[in-house]
């Protein structure tokens, strides 16, 4: 059965504080690792990682993977209230589907 | 959204009713997804369709049926809802080319009530 944990589940910090969310996966026929972020809504996405080692960037934000160890992590530099949601992470499969971690809810207090 | 629509965005219902929710997509993307998101359990993929007429089984199918009869809607039946199915569920859809298919895009979500 294909399995994706994230951690920690919650997570509260203050403004400018830096955050590292953890995701481990174990997939059959694994093919990439996605994080989202939701607020409120619908999940939009952040990165998609197919590749180990190799450090996606967008902003403040920050995306690895580690395919031999499975596991990616998330880092969020100079938090801003705005950063407040669940992120949740996805491993996609050949098979065309992804499981979803129960997502890590991060508040960014002011 | 992406060119996602879902239909009804809100609906309460009785226990034992059917009900069918639609997703409609604008993109014409090969793959569509139902999945139901509950406290504590962020998405679980219910059904999935990689064409029209080809569908499979995810995590949480027990309950639900699914039908794509043309490239743009995907619907989701519930046969008899029970409260167990109270839920939001979000439709998401992807491309089939290249790595750009797997990234999902996702519908506003319906909020189901089962009373």
């Amino acid at each position: 059965e294909d399995k994706v944990v994230q951690s920690p589940l919650s997570l509260v910090v203050h403004e400018g504080d830096t955050v590292t969310l953890n995701c481990s996966y174990e997939v059959t026929n694994f093919r990439s690792l996605l994080w989202y972020k939701q607020e409120k809504k619908a999940p939009t996405f952040l990165f998609m990682l197919t590749s180990s080692g190799i450090e996606k960037k967008s902003g403040r934000l920050s995306s690895i993977l580690d395919k031999k160890e499975l596991f990616s992590i998330l880092n969020i530099t100079a938090t801003q209230t705005g950063d407040s949601a669940i992120y949740l992470c996805a491993a996609h499969t050949n098979a065309g589907k992804s499981t979803f971690g129960d997502g890590t809810t991060l508040t960014v207090k002011p | 959204d992406a060119g996602i629509t879902q239909s009804p965005r809100h609906k309460v219902t009785e226990t034992g009713t059917p009900v069918t929710l639609r997703c409609h997509q604008t993109e014409n993307h090969r793959y569509m997804y139902w999945y139901r998101q509950d406290p504590g359990h962020g998405l679980r993929l219910i059904h999935y369709s990689y064409g029209v007429k080809d569908t499979d089984k995810g995590e949480v199918s027990d309950g639900y049926s699914v039908s794509r009869s043309k490239t743009e809607d995907f619907l989701l039946t519930l046969e008899s809802a029970t409260s167990s199915q109270t839920s939001v569920y979000f439709c998401a859809i992807s491309e089939s080319y290249s790595r750009a298919e797997n990234i999902q895009y996702f519908g506003a979500g319906t909020r189901l009530s089962v009373l």
